[in-house]
């Protein structure tokens, strides 16, 4: 099975400041999505960037980018000019075919916290 | 994106209780998963529910316990039965959706369950 890991459980950044939350995963295919959500304390999921394995380019969403390294089989996400809003848990998700028909799995996530 | 609407958002349960979970697309989708995310974790996947076949669980995930419905391609219902303390968790519905840019995930906002 497919595993993903986030070693990061809390990380911190001032508002206006750049932060960087990593993940790795461990899989055998080639074909596959990559995804990081946001879940505020309203507990709603949301999609952040999505990144697709045969790309080689990184996805970017305004002020959210990706460094997806493929034969690293890292993704991290890299948040700039920080805002208080940003402040949620982030998850690190995988997802392909085999995997249940494109279900994800999850990281631990990592509480991000934004301070003044 | 997609409009996913689930019902209730929480609920205060009794031990042996059932508690059924709906969850409505505003538009036709093959796949649908529900996802469980115990106090302070991860989302853990429950099952697949495709319309029309029975729901695929996943490992430690039984039907007598977690009955799913999938009567058409825009609905679907988790039931959590003989509700305990341990089942106390957010249960979340999600679906996916083919765009242009391929495969995107999307939840719902969850159902907060607290069983006495």
């Amino acid at each position: 099975a497919q595993t993903v890991t986030q070693s990061q459980p809390e990380m911190s950044v001032q508002e206006a400041e750049t932060v960087t939350l990593s993940c790795t995963y461990d899989t055998s295919e080639s074909d596959y999505y990559l995804f990081w959500y946001k879940q505020p304390p309203s507990r709603q999921m949301i999609l952040v960037i999505r990144q697709e394995a045969y790309k080689q380019q990184n996805a970017t969403e305004n002020r959210f980018s990706v460094n997806f390294q493929k034969a690293a089989k890292s993704f991290s996400l890299k948040i700039s000019d920080s805002q208080l809003g940003d402040a949620a848990m982030y998850f690190c998700a995988y997802s392909s075919f085999s995997n249940s028909g494109y279900a994800l799995n999850f990281g631990k996530g990592t509480s991000l916290l934004v301070t003044p | 994106s997609a409009v996913i609407s689930q019902k209730p958002s929480r609920d205060i349960c009794q031990r042996g209780t059932s508690l059924t979970i709906q969850c409505q697309v505003d538009s036709q989708v093959t796949m649908m998963f529900w996802y469980r995310q115990q106090p302070g974790q991860s989302l853990t996947l429950i099952a697949t529910a495709n319309q029309g076949s029975e729901a695929t669980y996943e490992s430690g995930f039984v039907i007598d316990k977690f009955p799913i419905s999938r009567p058409n391609l825009t609905f679907s219902t988790l039931t959590v039965s003989n509700m305990s303390p341990e089942d106390s968790s957010i249960y979340l519905c999600s679906v996916m959706r083919t765009g242009t840019t391929g495969e995107k995930l999307f939840f719902g906002s969850g159902t907060q369950l607290s069983v006495l």
